[in-house]
Protein backbone atom coordinates (compact mmCIF):
# COMPACT_ATOMS: atom_id res chain seq x y z
CA UNK A 1 0.00 0.00 0.00
CA UNK A 2 0.79 3.34 -1.21
CA UNK A 3 1.22 6.02 1.54
CA UNK A 4 1.35 10.16 1.38
CA UNK A 5 2.74 11.48 4.26
CA UNK A 6 1.72 15.05 4.01
CA UNK A 7 2.82 18.06 6.67
CA UNK A 8 2.29 20.41 8.55
CA UNK A 9 -1.21 19.03 9.61
CA UNK A 10 -2.42 22.63 10.69
CA UNK A 11 -0.96 25.97 9.46
CA UNK A 12 -1.74 28.85 10.60
CA UNK A 13 -0.56 31.94 9.91
CA UNK A 14 -0.88 35.96 9.65
CA UNK A 15 -1.50 37.74 5.47
CA UNK A 16 1.37 37.71 3.63
CA UNK A 17 3.65 35.06 5.25
CA UNK A 18 5.17 32.53 3.30
CA UNK A 19 4.80 28.75 3.84
CA UNK A 20 5.44 25.68 2.59
CA UNK A 21 3.44 22.31 2.77
CA UNK A 22 5.27 18.90 2.23
CA UNK A 23 4.30 15.65 0.47
CA UNK A 24 6.26 12.59 1.40
CA UNK A 25 6.30 9.40 0.07
CA UNK A 26 8.71 5.81 0.16
CA UNK A 27 6.88 5.04 -3.32
CA UNK A 28 7.42 6.54 -6.47
CA UNK A 29 4.08 8.26 -8.40
CA UNK A 30 4.02 8.39 -12.14
CA UNK A 31 1.97 12.25 -11.20
CA UNK A 32 1.16 14.16 -8.51
CA UNK A 33 -1.46 16.58 -7.54
CA UNK A 34 -2.20 19.09 -5.46
CA UNK A 35 -5.89 19.96 -4.68
CA UNK A 36 -7.68 22.33 -2.22
CA UNK A 37 -11.15 21.78 -0.42
CA UNK A 38 -13.58 24.47 1.02
CA UNK A 39 -15.72 23.30 3.69
CA UNK A 40 -18.89 21.60 2.43
CA UNK A 41 -17.28 21.63 -0.71
CA UNK A 42 -15.46 18.68 -2.93
CA UNK A 43 -11.71 19.27 -3.64
CA UNK A 44 -10.68 21.29 -6.26
CA UNK A 45 -7.88 20.29 -8.27
CA UNK A 46 -4.96 22.83 -8.25
CA UNK A 47 -1.92 21.52 -10.39
CA UNK A 48 -0.63 18.37 -12.17
CA UNK A 49 3.33 17.38 -11.47
CA UNK A 50 4.49 14.63 -14.03
CA UNK A 51 8.04 15.09 -14.53
CA UNK A 52 10.80 14.75 -11.62
CA UNK A 53 12.45 17.81 -10.82
CA UNK A 54 9.22 19.87 -12.63
CA UNK A 55 8.17 23.16 -10.93
CA UNK A 56 5.16 24.12 -11.65
CA UNK A 57 4.10 28.25 -10.58
CA UNK A 58 0.21 29.25 -9.87
CA UNK A 59 0.33 33.47 -9.24
CA UNK A 60 2.02 32.88 -5.34
CA UNK A 61 1.63 29.60 -5.60
CA UNK A 62 4.65 27.01 -6.48
CA UNK A 63 4.62 23.52 -6.64
CA UNK A 64 7.58 21.27 -6.62
CA UNK A 65 8.19 17.60 -7.37
CA UNK A 66 11.24 15.72 -6.18
CA UNK A 67 13.71 14.09 -8.62
CA UNK A 68 12.67 10.78 -7.87
CA UNK A 69 8.73 11.52 -7.60
CA UNK A 70 8.70 10.06 -4.44
CA UNK A 71 7.87 13.94 -2.87
CA UNK A 72 6.29 17.65 -3.46
CA UNK A 73 6.30 20.44 -2.23
CA UNK A 74 3.67 23.42 -2.40
CA UNK A 75 5.21 26.70 -1.28
CA UNK A 76 2.52 30.17 -0.95
CA UNK A 77 4.23 33.46 -0.93
CA UNK A 78 2.50 36.20 0.49
CA UNK A 79 -0.70 34.26 2.12
CA UNK A 80 -4.00 36.04 2.13
CA UNK A 81 -7.03 35.10 4.20
CA UNK A 82 -8.50 33.63 0.46
CA UNK A 83 -5.79 30.97 0.32
CA UNK A 84 -7.35 29.46 3.57
CA UNK A 85 -8.51 26.15 3.23
CA UNK A 86 -7.19 22.32 3.30
CA UNK A 87 -4.75 21.42 0.88
CA UNK A 88 -4.63 17.88 -0.29
CA UNK A 89 -1.51 16.21 -2.46
CA UNK A 90 -2.74 13.17 -4.10
CA UNK A 91 -0.23 10.37 -6.19
CA UNK A 92 -1.09 8.49 -9.39
CA UNK A 93 0.91 5.22 -9.01
CA UNK A 94 0.16 4.48 -12.45
CA UNK A 95 0.46 0.79 -13.57
CA UNK A 96 -2.41 -1.57 -12.32
CA UNK A 97 -3.34 1.71 -10.12
CA UNK A 98 -3.44 4.04 -12.57
CA UNK A 99 -6.06 6.69 -11.89
CA UNK A 100 -7.03 5.37 -8.49
CA UNK A 101 -5.05 8.00 -6.30
CA UNK A 102 -3.55 7.49 -2.88
CA UNK A 103 -4.34 10.75 -0.96
CA UNK A 104 -2.16 13.07 1.96
CA UNK A 105 -3.98 13.43 5.81
CA UNK A 106 -4.33 17.14 4.13
CA UNK A 107 -3.03 20.16 5.52
CA UNK A 108 -5.58 22.68 6.85
CA UNK A 109 -4.27 26.32 6.28
CA UNK A 110 -5.50 29.38 8.07
CA UNK A 111 -4.43 32.93 6.49
CA UNK A 112 -5.39 35.58 9.38
CA UNK A 113 -6.16 39.31 8.29
CA UNK B 1 -25.29 18.75 -15.98
CA UNK B 2 -22.39 21.16 -15.39
CA UNK B 3 -20.55 19.31 -12.69
CA UNK B 4 -20.83 16.35 -10.36
CA UNK B 5 -24.17 15.91 -8.70
CA UNK B 6 -24.58 13.93 -5.61
CA UNK B 7 -27.20 13.73 -3.47
CA UNK B 8 -28.29 14.00 -0.37
CA UNK B 9 -26.08 16.26 1.08
CA UNK B 10 -26.89 15.18 4.38
CA UNK B 11 -28.36 12.05 5.79
CA UNK B 12 -28.79 10.93 9.66
CA UNK B 13 -29.63 7.22 10.05
CA UNK B 14 -29.68 4.94 12.88
CA UNK B 15 -27.23 2.36 13.28
CA UNK B 16 -28.14 -0.86 11.96
CA UNK B 17 -30.10 0.97 8.91
CA UNK B 18 -29.32 0.67 5.19
CA UNK B 19 -28.51 3.77 3.24
CA UNK B 20 -27.98 4.56 -0.77
CA UNK B 21 -25.95 7.54 -1.70
CA UNK B 22 -26.08 8.71 -5.25
CA UNK B 23 -23.94 10.12 -7.77
CA UNK B 24 -24.47 12.13 -10.97
CA UNK B 25 -21.09 12.11 -12.73
CA UNK B 26 -20.72 15.38 -15.92
CA UNK B 27 -22.23 13.86 -18.74
CA UNK B 28 -19.46 11.76 -20.96
CA UNK B 29 -17.20 10.86 -18.27
CA UNK B 30 -15.78 7.52 -18.76
CA UNK B 31 -14.74 6.89 -14.76
CA UNK B 32 -16.20 7.17 -11.52
CA UNK B 33 -14.91 7.13 -8.60
CA UNK B 34 -16.16 7.08 -4.34
CA UNK B 35 -14.08 8.10 -1.84
CA UNK B 36 -14.63 8.84 1.78
CA UNK B 37 -13.01 11.36 4.49
CA UNK B 38 -13.13 11.59 7.70
CA UNK B 39 -13.31 15.23 9.41
CA UNK B 40 -10.78 17.76 8.27
CA UNK B 41 -8.79 14.36 6.62
CA UNK B 42 -7.37 13.08 3.24
CA UNK B 43 -9.72 11.12 1.09
CA UNK B 44 -10.28 7.29 1.19
CA UNK B 45 -10.28 5.66 -2.20
CA UNK B 46 -13.38 3.26 -2.03
CA UNK B 47 -14.38 2.12 -5.66
CA UNK B 48 -14.08 3.11 -9.46
CA UNK B 49 -16.36 2.53 -12.68
CA UNK B 50 -14.03 2.08 -15.78
CA UNK B 51 -16.26 2.27 -19.22
CA UNK B 52 -17.63 -1.52 -19.36
CA UNK B 53 -14.28 -3.18 -17.61
CA UNK B 54 -15.05 -4.44 -13.86
CA UNK B 55 -15.08 -1.80 -11.19
CA UNK B 56 -12.06 -1.51 -9.02
CA UNK B 57 -13.47 -2.55 -4.88
CA UNK B 58 -10.24 -2.73 -3.58
CA UNK B 59 -10.73 0.26 -1.20
CA UNK B 60 -14.20 -1.25 -0.19
CA UNK B 61 -14.08 -1.53 3.87
CA UNK B 62 -16.41 -4.31 4.47
CA UNK B 63 -18.73 -6.52 2.68
CA UNK B 64 -21.68 -4.03 4.02
CA UNK B 65 -19.91 -1.57 1.19
CA UNK B 66 -21.72 -2.30 -2.31
CA UNK B 67 -21.79 0.14 -5.55
CA UNK B 68 -23.14 0.02 -8.76
CA UNK B 69 -23.18 1.91 -11.78
CA UNK B 70 -26.27 2.53 -14.00
CA UNK B 71 -26.03 2.82 -17.89
CA UNK B 72 -22.18 4.00 -17.20
CA UNK B 73 -23.78 7.11 -15.86
CA UNK B 74 -25.07 7.28 -12.38
CA UNK B 75 -24.03 5.62 -9.10
CA UNK B 76 -25.07 4.53 -6.18
CA UNK B 77 -22.83 3.69 -3.17
CA UNK B 78 -25.07 0.91 -0.32
CA UNK B 79 -23.99 0.91 3.09
CA UNK B 80 -26.13 -2.01 4.51
CA UNK B 81 -26.18 -2.17 8.34
CA UNK B 82 -24.78 0.71 9.23
CA UNK B 83 -22.45 1.58 12.01
CA UNK B 84 -20.75 4.73 14.31
CA UNK B 85 -17.86 4.73 12.55
CA UNK B 86 -19.20 5.07 8.69
CA UNK B 87 -20.03 8.28 9.83
CA UNK B 88 -17.91 10.39 7.25
CA UNK B 89 -18.54 12.44 4.07
CA UNK B 90 -18.56 10.48 0.56
CA UNK B 91 -17.52 12.18 -2.23
CA UNK B 92 -17.90 11.13 -5.77
CA UNK B 93 -15.62 12.16 -8.48
CA UNK B 94 -15.70 11.39 -12.37
CA UNK B 95 -13.07 12.35 -14.95
CA UNK B 96 -13.17 11.99 -18.85
CA UNK B 97 -10.63 9.21 -18.72
CA UNK B 98 -9.09 7.28 -16.64
CA UNK B 99 -5.96 9.58 -15.69
CA UNK B 100 -7.26 12.77 -16.04
CA UNK B 101 -8.53 15.99 -13.88
CA UNK B 102 -10.60 14.59 -11.35
CA UNK B 103 -14.26 16.67 -10.70
CA UNK B 104 -15.71 16.14 -7.39
CA UNK B 105 -19.08 16.46 -6.10
CA UNK B 106 -19.84 18.19 -2.92
CA UNK B 107 -20.26 15.25 -0.92
CA UNK B 108 -22.75 13.47 1.33
CA UNK B 109 -22.11 13.94 4.84
CA UNK B 110 -23.44 10.55 6.49
CA UNK B 111 -23.68 10.50 10.13
CA UNK B 112 -24.72 7.40 11.84
CA UNK B 113 -26.31 7.83 15.27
Amino acid sequence: TQLLEQSPQFLSIQEGENLTVYCNSSSVFSSLQWYRQEPGEGPVLLVTVVTGGEVKKLKRLTFQFGDARKDSSLHITAAQPGDTGLYLCAGDAGGTSYGKLTFGQGTILTVHP
Amino acid sequence: GAGVSQSPSNKVTEKGKDVELRCDPISGHTALYWYRQSLGQGLEFLIYFQGNSAPDKSGLPSDRFSAERTGGSVSTLTIQRTQQEDSAVYLCASTLRLGSEAFFGQGTRLTVV
